[in-house]
């Protein structure tokens, strides 16, 4: 079991739709980050987060330490959303991340 | 004035074939990282350095080197290339705080053993 766990793998949406995707993670940490991968392949950084909850035009990411769980959320969903999602975590006392295995969002027009 | 560059992007060799992947970073972070994305696009770290030296050395083939000449360039030399070494290469680089940092990614170079 890995230590990071998405869900959903995949999701299908319309657009417009409300989305969630979130992530579960058994060990302690220091900060955890969203990234979002598009179909290209370029990465790139969505949040960093340690506590609460943040927002980025229509994206909000929010943790909470204690239940070991954060979700990220779209708003008005649109089809230039459609990408992976992948969270990581950064072990406390560590130096590196360990991912999850990405959320596969599709946004249909 | 790219952040974080790789080259080569796309990558074809043969097996047993030794190649080098090159990444730099102009954002002025103390810390570059090696990943490997395989097929199934699942990220797993490989190496990282900070400041020139290795913190992170996860259990890769040692036919897999990192060099990092100064804190801007961390290179990848692998030796006698595998089938299973095909995947996505991605560097990224990230100031290291004393609580969180935030990393950046280059584009990835695409390596196909053939």
């Amino acid at each position: 079991k890995n230590e990071v766990e998405q869900s959903p793998q995949n999701l299908t949406a319309q657009e417009g739709e409300f989305i969630t995707i979130n992530c579960s993670y058994s060990v302690g940490i220091s900060a955890l980050h969203w990234l979002q991968q598009h179909p290209g392949g370029g990465i790139v950084s969505l949040f960093m987060l340690s506590s609460g909850k943040k927002k980025h035009g229509r994206l909000i990411a929010t943790i909470n330490i204690q239940e070991k769980h954060s979700s990220l959320h779209i708003t008005a969903s649109h089809p230039r959303d459609s990408a992976v999602y992948i969270c990581a975590v950064r072990g406390r006392g560590t130096y590196k991340y360990i991912f999850g295995t990405g959320t596969r969002l599709k946004v249909l027009a | 004035d790219t952040a974080v560059s790789q080259t080569p992007k796309y990558l074809v060799t043969q097996m047993g074939n030794d190649k080098s992947i090159k990444c730099e970073q102009n954002l002025g972070h103390d810390t570059m990282y090696w990943y490997k994305q395989d097929s199934k696009k699942f990220l797993k770290i490989m190496f990282s350095y900070n400041n020139k030296e290795l913190i992170i050395n996860e259990t890769v083939p040692n036919r897999f080197s990192p060099k990092s000449p100064d804190k801007a360039h961390l290179n990848l030399h692998i030796n006698s290339l595998e089938l299973g070494d095909s995947a996505v290469y991605f560097c990224a680089s990230s100031r290291m705080t004393t609580v969180t940092y935030e990393q950046y990614f280059g584009p990835g170079t695409r390596l196909t053993v053939t």
